[in-house]
């Protein structure tokens, strides 16, 4: 069974200051999504990662993935406060039903002046 | 608008009713997923379908819940006896072979 785990879980940064989440999957995948959620909105997707050594930016964001760790990440570079959300990972799951995301608990980023 | 659309947005119910939540997936999309999230947890997969057929159903998915996609084009998600536990925000997604889109939800509520 695939098993997503995010650390850390809150984090509050300052801005201008780089930060980085990890996102540890327990199975193969090698498939990675990462989503980006506003309280009491919907998900809004950031990067879908589609095989080992995959790395795409966008901003002030960068997420990477290493299928042979089972581990990818995103880089927060120069946080500014428009990034304060919540940030899920989710590998997409090939061993039963045919590509469903699993998600981890989600990372609630701050980002203070 | 061409993205994924969910009705109602929100629903209070009272425990022991029947609740009927519709989505429509991007137009062009044959993979739908539903999910669910409660508050501070990340969504879980419900159920999915590939066209109009079922293809697979969580163990999250009692009895009470039942899932249909007639035709293959929107879907809709049924809840009987609806049970305090129930509420949360139902998502739906739709999938081309590199994206999984997602609707805005619709938040059910069981007072």
């Amino acid at each position: 069974e695939l098993k997503v785990e995010q650390n850390p879980l809150f984090l509050s940064m300052q801005e201008g200051k780089n930060y980085t989440i990890y996102c540890n999957y327990s199975t193969t995948s090698d498939r990675l999504y990462w989503y980006r959620q506003d309280p009491g909105k919907s998900l809004e997707s950031l990067f879908v990662l589609l095989s080992n050594g995959a790395v795409k930016q966008e901003g002030r964001l960068m997420a990477s993935l290493d299928t042979k760790a089972r581990l990818s990440t995103l880089h927060i570079t120069a946080a500014v406060h428009d990034l304060s959300a919540t940030y899920f990972c989710a590998p997409q799951n090939y061993g039963g039903s045919q590509g469903n995301l699993i998600f981890g608990k989600g990372t609630k980023l701050s980002v203070k002046p | 608008d061409t993205g994924v659309s969910q009705d109602p947005r929100h629903k209070i119910t009272k425990r022991g009713q029947n609740v009927t939540f519709r989505c429509d997936p991007i137009s062009e999309h044959n993979r739908l997923y539903w999910y669910r999230q409660t508050l501070g947890q990340g969504p879980e997969f419900l159920t999915y379908f590939q066209n109009e057929a079922q293809l697979e159903k969580s163990r999250l998915l009692s009895d009470r819940f039942s899932a249909e996609r007639p035709k293959g084009s929107f879907s809709t998600l049924e809840i009987q006896r609806t049970e305090q536990g129930d509420s949360a925000m139902y998502l739906c997604a739709s999938s081309s072979y590199y994206e999984q889109y997602f609707g805005p939800g619709t938040r059910l509520t069981v007072t």
